[in-house]
């Protein structure tokens, strides 16, 4: 079975400071792949960014990038110069390869204080 | 925008009652996925079809059922609609549907917001 940890319910950080928001997991599955979503109060999911695991370089999409340590099974996400708009939940998930369902944590309420 | 689409965006209706969500996915995309958000239970995997035929199932009950058409959009039909059922119902599509060695990025359409009363 797999599972998502995210231990910060909630986040508060000023606007144009970086945020790193905590992620780490649990799979017996040695191949697998780690996935960050925002919801926005509008409701949907977007994506954010992946890093499979056997991956060797942190994955990185612009102001996104994912602080990827296996040995700790931890992936963490930084979001560089933060804006307003980055006020969103943030999940993690994880799925097995060639099993693609996702499991999501509880996610992180993220505000950005002006 | 995704490029997956759901219908209706909301959804409100009375206990006992029959309703189903339709899906679009992304053009190309093989694979339809089913999740449900509520509060208590959080972002829950219901079941995935894969061209046409069922994948993987998950915390999906009896009552509900889903299909994949030939045209690979999807439905999920939810009935005998209890008040616990409220919550938001996403509909994810991706490219294939696990494919050994790698997997795909999940997109996400809007979702139906279905409130039970």
């Amino acid at each position: 079975a797999q599972k998502i940890t995210q231990t910060q319910p909630g986040m508060f950080v000023q606007e144009k400071e970086a945020v790193t928001l905590d992620c780490t997991y649990d799979t017996s599955d040695p191949s697998y792949g780690l996935f960050w979503y925002k919801q926005p109060s509008s409701g949907e999911m977007i994506f954010l960014i992946y890093q499979g695991s056997y991956d060797q370089q942190n994955a990185t999409e612009g102001r996104y990038s994912l602080n990827f340590q296996k040995a700790r099974k931890s992936a963490n996400l930084v979001i560089s110069a933060s804006q307003l708009g980055d006020s969103a939940m943030y999940f993690c998930a994880i799925t097995n390869f060639g099993n693609e369902k996702l499991t999501f944590g509880t996610g992180t309420r993220l505000t950005i204080i002006p | 925008d995704s490029g997956v689409t759901q219908t209706p965006k909301h959804l409100i209706t009375a206990t006992g009652q029959r309703v189903t969500l339709r899906c679009s996915p992304r053009s190309g995309d093989l694979s339809v996925y089913w999740y449900q958000q509520s509060l208590d239970q959080g972002l829950q995997f219901l079941i995935q079809y894969y061209n046409g035929e069922e994948r993987a199932k998950g915390n999906i009950l009896e009552r509900f059922s889903a299909q994949q058409f030939p045209d690979l959009h999807s439905e999920l039909n939810l009935s005998s609609l209890e008040l616990g059922d409220s919550a938001l119902y996403f509909c994810a599509s991706s490219v294939a549907g696990g494919t050994i060695g790698s997997t795909d990025t999940q997109y996400f359409g809007p979702g139906t917001r279905l409130t039970v009363l």
